[in-house]
C-alpha cells in the first residue's frame, strides 16, 4: 500500500509555456501533500505544502504565482510551472502523507523529470 | 543555511560488512528523524525513522542511532549487500513545534561491492 504516482515522468518544453505535473495517491487519501525540487547533486528541497481544500503553503522563496499548486481531492494535486524558463529544469517530486503530518511517514512519487529548453 | 548535513558525499562497502551513515544537523527543535533510500530517477523510498525520545531503533538490517547531545544520527546497515546500493537521505522534522516539513541533507550515495 502507499503508492503515489506522477504523470509526466518527463516532460520537455519550450521556453515561455507552462507545465503541469500530477501527483496522485493511489491506494490512500491524502490529507497533505508536498512538493519537492531536486538539483543534481543537491537536497530535496521543499517548494510547498498542501492540504485538500485550501490554499498551498509556499516556502521561503518560492514563487507561488510561478508554481500553482491545487490540491483539488484527496488524491490528486497538481503543480503547474508557469512560463517555464531553463533555469526551472529540475526533477520535481511530490509526496502525500495520510495526516497533516506528524509522524506519519511521507510517501514519495517517482519523480517528473523537467526540462526546459 | 544547511540546517542537515550529510558530510560523506560517497562511501564504498564490500558486502557483508557493515555501512555506516552519517548525518548531522543543527536546529535543537528537530525532534523526529528519518532515513531514505532513492535509487536514480525514482522517488525516495522510506526506510526508518526515529523518535528524540529513542536513541536507537531497529528494523531487520537497518538500525537508526541518534545522538541528541552531538545533534548526530547515524544509519547502520548490517549485514550490506548490492541491492543497498543507492543514495540515502536523512531527513528531519520538528514536529513538536507543529510543523510537520521535513528537512533534507544532500544525501550520501552507497556503493556496496560485491
Amino acid at each position: 500500500g502507499a503508492v503515489v504516482s506522477q504523470h509526466p515522468s518527463w516532460v520537455i518544453c519550450k521556453s515561455g509555456t507552462s507545465v503541469k505535473i500530477e501527483c496522485r495517491s493511489l491506494d490512500f487519501q491524502a490529507t497533505t501533500m508536498f512538493w519537492y525540487r531536486q538539483f543534481p547533486k543537491q537536497s530535496l528541497m521543499l517548494m510547498a505544502t498542501s492540504n485538500e481544500g485550501s490554499k498551498a503553503t509556499y516556502e521561503q522563496g518560492v514563487e507561488k504565482d510561478k508554481f500553482l499548486i491545487n490540491h483539488a481531492s484527496l488524491t490528486l494535486s497538481t503543480l503547474t510551472v508557469t512560463s517555464a524558463h531553463p533555469e526551472d529544469s529540475s526533477f520535481y517530486i511530490c509526496s502525500a502523507s495520510k495526516t497533516s503530518g506528524g509522524t506519519d511517514t511521507q510517501y514519495f512519487g517517482p519523480g517528473t523529470r523537467l526540462t526546459v529548453l | 543555511d544547511q540546517q542537515v548535513k550529510q558530510n560523506s558525499p560517497s562511501l564504498s562497502v564490500q558486502e557483508g560488512r557493515i555501512s555506516i551513515l552519517n548525518c548531522d544537523y543543527t536546529n535543537s527543535m528537530f525532534d523526529y528523524f528519518l532515513w531514505y533510500k532513492k535509487y536514480p530517477a525514482e522517488g525516495p523510498t522510506f526506510l526508518i525513522s526515529i523518535s528524540s525520545i529513542k536513541d536507537k531503533n531497529e528494523d531487520g538490517r537497518f538500525t537508526v542511532f541518534l545522538n541528541k547531545s552531538a545533534k548526530h544520527l547515524s544509519l547502520h546497515i548490517v549485514p550490506s549487500q548490492p541491492g543497498d546500493s543507492a543514495v540515502y537521505f536523512c531527513a528531519a522534522s520538528a514536529l513538536g513545534s507543529g510543523t510537520y516539513k521535513y528537512i533534507f541533507g544532500t544525501g550520501t550515495r552507497l556503493k556496496v561491492l560485491a
